[in-house]
């Protein structure tokens, strides 16, 4: 099956600064990849997502790019704000309707 | 438009009592998706069902737990004589109707066993 890793587990910065996050997935199969931000006591929030047949996709200060061949994706953040600051969890999927595998998440703290 | 809805949001019980778990989908969205979430891991998948059918349930438990998705009303997710490891947070996602990925979520069930 799937297996997605994400590191690192912990990423701390300096407000206005950017943060990078990267994911590995292990299917070459899977197509799909969103990113997911949960804040402290909350359910995951969709905030980006990227397909196979994309290297990159932009939305405003959020971005992630896709490298097919090396099967990793990375989430870009820039000119962080103390608000970025949540738990981030990538995740990978096969085919639509079936489901999400996710890696186990990193703490992103924004410090003022 | 309401968002993925489930109650209740904390759930406390006993070990051998019942859980259950109720999740209403976003509106126009008919496939309901179970995660099951341990203190400092990621996102589980357990269960993904359609109206009136389970389409993988490959990450459930084989004991204990069980779901569904009635022509009416929402999903419940079941677990039957809990024990302390039952305890984390239990989220429900939703996708479109049509062939979609988006899966939102609902913002949990957090269930502690005592």
């Amino acid at each position: 099956g799937e297996n997605v890793e994400q590191h690192p587990s912990t990423l701390s910065v300096q407000e206005g600064d950017s943060a990078v996050i990267k994911c590995t997935y292990s299917d070459s199969a899977s197509n799909y990849f969103p990113w997911y931000k949960q804040e402290l006591g909350k359910g995951p929030q969709l905030i980006i997502d990227i397909r196979s047949n994309v290297g990159e996709k932009k939305d405003q200060r959020i971005a992630v790019t896709l490298n097919k061949t090396a099967k990793h994706f990375s989430l870009h953040i820039t000119e962080t704000q103390p608000e970025d600051s949540a738990v981030y969890f990538c995740a990978a999927i096969r085919q639509a309707n079936s489901k999400l595998t996710f890696g186990k998440g990193i703490t992103l703290s924004v410090r003022p | 438009n309401a968002g993925v809805m489930q109650n209740p949001r904390h759930l406390v019980r006993r070990r051998g009592q019942e859980a259950r778990l109720r999740c209403s989908p976003m509106k126009g969205h008919s496939h309901v998706y179970w995660y099951r979430q341990l203190p400092e891991e990621g996102l589980k998948f357990m269960v993904y069902l359609q109206k009136e059918n389970i389409i993988d349930e490959s990450g459930m438990p084989k004991e204990r737990f069980s779901a569904e998705f009635p022509k009416e009303g929402p999903s419940i997710l079941r677990i039957q004589q809990v024990v302390r490891g039952d305890s984390a947070a239990y989220f429900c996602a939703s996708s479109p109707t049509l062939a979609g990925n988006e899966q939102f979520f609902g913002p949990g069930t957090r269930l502690t066993v005592l």
